[in-house]
């Protein structure tokens, strides 16, 4: 079964520092990962995805992240936080199955970027 | 920019009632889901549905919730006797065809409260 591990409930980084939320993955085969964030009682919004290709992949406000396949990672990054990143930040996987289609998610990491 | 949008927000319900949580998906996806969220832990998958049938569901996905798109537009989650473990946040969300690779856009989720 396919698993993701975020191995920090919390960071806190200072405005304008690099920020990493960490993400680890187990699956069968070549994931396709994904990095959602939740802003208070708001919906899961995306922020982008690993498929294939390039091992760094950028996507929106800024944030990137490092696919690491021997390290089984897919950690986000920022080079400059912002306070208005603080936010609940999960990571999720889907396998390479067919058919199947669903996203298993790690618990969330909450970023908390001070002023 | 489209997005998935859900209703109610917030739902109280009496256990042991049935209740139905709507989503309209946007508008030229073609794959729908729906997640769960119990308070404090992980976001987990509940069910996936594609051309008008489920294609995948999880161990929660019991004989207690069904799944339905009765016209073109909505897409719902029954839950035909509710119970104290119920309650939780419930998250429709959407894709595009090639589902394994498209991102899945989330709607801003439905409370589920079971008294």
């Amino acid at each position: 079964a396919q698993s993701v591990a975020q191995p920090e409930d919390q960071v806190k980084v200072a405005e304008g520092n690099p920020l990493t939320v960490k993400c680890t993955y187990s699956v069968s085969g070549n994931p396709y990962l994904f990095w959602y964030v939740q802003y208070p009682n708001r919906g899961l919004q995306f922020l982008l995805k690993y498929i294939t290709g390039d091992n760094l992949v950028k996507g929106s406000y800024g944030f990137e992240a490092e696919f690491n396949k021997s390290q089984t990672s897919f950690h986000l990054k920022k080079p400059s936080a912002l306070v208005s990143d603080s936010a609940l930040y999960f990571c999720a996987v889907r396998g390479p199955r067919a058919g199947s289609y669903q996203l298993t998610f790690g618990k969330g990491t909450k970023l908390s970027v001070i002023p | 920019e489209p997005e998935v949008t859900q209703t109610p927000s917030h739902q109280v319900t009496q256990m042991g009632q049935e209740v139905i949580l709507r989503c309209v998906p946007i508008s030229n996806h073609l794959y729908f889901y729906w997640y769960r969220q119990i308070l404090g832990q992980k976001v987990e998958f509940l069910v996936s549905f594609y051309n008008n049938e489920i294609s995948e569901k999880s161990e929660i996905f019991d004989d207690q919730f069904s799944v339905e798109r009765p016209d073109g537009s909505n897409f719902t989650l029954k839950i035909r006797s509710t119970k104290l473990e119920d309650s939780a946040m419930y998250f429709c969300a959407s894709s595009e065809g090639l589902a394994g690779a498209r991102e899945q856009f989330f709607g801003p989720g439905t409370r589920l409260t079971v008294l």
